[in-house]
This record gives C-alpha cells, structure tokens and sequence, in this order.
C-alpha cells in the first residue's frame, strides 16, 4: 500500500513560469518530508525538505509547502528554468525508513 | 570525496545465479541503504543498516540478504536470482539532518 503518492506522472511548464509538483501522504507518522530531482541515469539528489513542526522551506528557487491537516506536500520551483526538467520524487520519513513516491516528470519548456 | 559509489553499474544474470551490489561511502554516515526503483512504483526500501553491525528489512527484503561490513560498506546479495528482481538497484546513505545521499544505481536484468 502506497503511503507516498505523486498522482501526476508529468507535467509540462514554459520556462520562466511557476512549476508545483504535488504529494500526498497517509501516514500522519510521518515527521521529515523531502524532494529529490533525478536525472536519467543518474541517483537522486536532494532538493529540499520540510520538518514536520513547518508549513513552508525556502531555498532559492525552490519552496516546499506542507498541509499537515491535508497531509499534502508541495513542490513550488520559480521561475522554472530548461535545466529543472528531471523527475522529481518526494520522499518523507519516520525514524530510520523512508518512503518514496512514483515520481513526476517535470518539463520545462523553452 | 567520492560520496556514495556503487559496483557494477550494469550486471545481467541468469535465473538462479547469485551476486553481490557493493556500496561504500566516504562520509562517515552512521545509516545505510538499498532501494530498488521499477517502473511506476517509485523507490522502495529492501534493507537498511542503521548503525554499524545492524540491519533491519525493509518494505520489500523477499530473496535478498545485506551485510554491513564496516562503517563505509553495505552490500547486498541476490543468492538465486529472479526475473521480478530485475531492476534498477540504489544505495544510499544519510547524514544526521536525514537527507539522503544516494549512489549512481545498478541497473540488473535477470534473464
């Protein structure tokens, strides 16, 4: 039973606009939420992430939003750039395991 | 300061042949672990090792065994190996603020 879900599989963004990349949980456990962007080929790498005592991190470009109430989780890039098209995974934790949603791919169109 | 590497990048076996993922990391993390990722399922956790000389199972352990053989080594055996475990395999480790450090992946197909 998936715990993490990422519903849409992709999405498209003309570059310069706002890019939101959605995930829902259910295991109100959860207390560490993360996103990793993944490159073909390549391991994920960590992007941001949010404690669960925060509605909002920040961190340039990249802001992640969580509804505890709604247990969603929200990945806000702006502006998207060519570079930012990978898939995008989030993540959230309790204790020493960690569960990963299906990913979205994310496409930022020139 | 390598990070977290992975050996082989690629392996093709047969059913019911046998072998070994290595993992290390150079970042003195106390925890470890091994995803599989598959098409449409995301990444999911087969074993982790928390601390040197521990290993717990994970969310799918079925047909593996892991060793944690020091501090920077965490590797993982497919004893008799199956076509449902041809996938792309991930080691990663983590820092004291939990954010993971993953390896470049195994990609494995069992024929």
């Amino acid at each position: 039973d998936q715990q993490v879900k990422q519903n849409s599989p992709s999405l498209s963004v003309q570059e310069g606009r706002i890019s939101i990349l959605n995930c829902d949980y259910t295991n109100s456990m959860f207390d560490y939420f993360l996103w990793y962007k993944k490159y073909p080929a390549e391991g994920p790498t960590f992007l941001i992430s949010i404690s669960s005592i925060k509605d909002k991190n920040e961190d340039g470009r990249f802001t992640v939003f969580l509804n505890k109430s709604a247990k969603h989780l929200s990945l806000h890039i702006v502006p998207s750039q060519p570079g930012d098209s990978a898939v995008y995974f989030c993540a959230a934790s309790t204790g020493n395991q960690f569960y990963f949603g299906t990913g979205t791919s994310l496409t930022v169109i020139p | 300061n390598a990070g977290v590497t992975q050996t082989p990048k690629f392996q093709v076996l047969k059913t019911g042949q046998s072998m070994t993922l290595q993992c290390a990391q150079d970042m003195n993390h106390n925890s470890m672990y091994w995803y599989r990722q598959d098409p449409g399922m995301g990444l999911r956790l087969i074993y982790y090792s928390a601390s040197e000389g521990t290993t717990d199972k994970g969310e799918v352990p079925n047909g593996y065994n892991v060793s944690r053989l020091n501090k920077r080594e965490f590797s993982l055996r497919l004893e008799s190996a199956a076509p449902s475990q041809t996938s792309v395999y991930f080691c990663a480790s983590n820092d004291l603020t939990d954010t993971q450090y993953f390896g470049p992946g195994t990609r494995l197909t069992v024929l």
